[in-house]
């Protein structure tokens, strides 16, 4: 079975300019998140998605963040412009919408902003 | 503000000690916790839960121990081995499917 698929696996860009981030889930799955790993705050809950439905962004750092689920296999986090304190990994996770489930991470993308 | 804690950002072991990795948590409202292993370049993948009305869960090698007076969580890995090498996050939940991770913990397994 295919797992949570994240693209690119590597951006690298100069500040300033607009960063996509993709993300399709395990199909069947209908909640969808997106955090973001850093040193200091670990894997940090940025927004997350239940059906297709925004149900809490209050993670989304600042409003240089935006995110979208226009159907129920496609995310897409986007940075605009983007800042060298944006630069981290960031991870696209899915899960069943149910009380405890666990959640199955993509692979990351790893984003450098210079 | 971290609602969820691992205070030892490393931990070393030698192959076939036992390892245990500590989390703290500070909600109470929080019923449900897991523990997720992740290797470099990978993404997290879900190794154990264990839900508040228990207080241990085990899966072979893995066992999860959980203190709620002390809002203490613990994973013990018996006996370690070297593939056990990797970072380990906890996390927690409060009757929802959003979770709330620490910051891990790296673990090296010593050959």
């Amino acid at each position: 079975d295919a797992g949570v698929i994240q693209s690119p696996r590597h951006e690298v860009t100069e500040m300033g300019q607009e960063v996509t981030l993709r993300c399709k889930p395990i199909s069947g799955h209908n909640s969808l998140f997106w955090y973001r790993q850093t040193m200091m705050r670990g894997l940090e809950l940025l927004i997350y998605f239940n059906n297709n439905v925004p149900i809490d962004d209050s993670g989304m750092p600042e409003d240089r963040f935006s995110a979208k689920m226009p159907n129920a296999s496609f995310s897409t986090l986007k940075i605009q412009p983007s800042e060298p304190r944006d630069s981290a990994v960031y991870f696209c996770a899915s899960s069943f919408w149910a009380i405890n489930q666990p959640q199955h991470f993509g692979d990351g993308t790893r984003l450098s902003i210079l | 503000d971290q609602q969820v804690k691992q205070n030892s950002p490393s931990l070393s072991v030698q192959e076939g000690r036992i390892s245990i990795l500590n989390c703290d948590y500070t909600n109470s409202m929080f019923d449900y916790f897991l523990w997720y292993k992740k290797y470099p370049a990978e993404g997290p993948t879900f190794l154990i839960s264990i839900s508040s009305i228990k207080d241990k869960n085990e899966d072979g090698r893995f066992t999860v121990f959980l203190n709620k007076s002390a809002k203490h969580l613990s994973l013990h890995i018996v006996p370690s081995q070297p593939g056990d090498s990797a970072v380990y996050f906890c996390a927690a939940s409060a009757a929802g499917n959003q979770f709330y991770f620490g910051t891990g913990t790296s673990l090296t397994v010593i050959p």
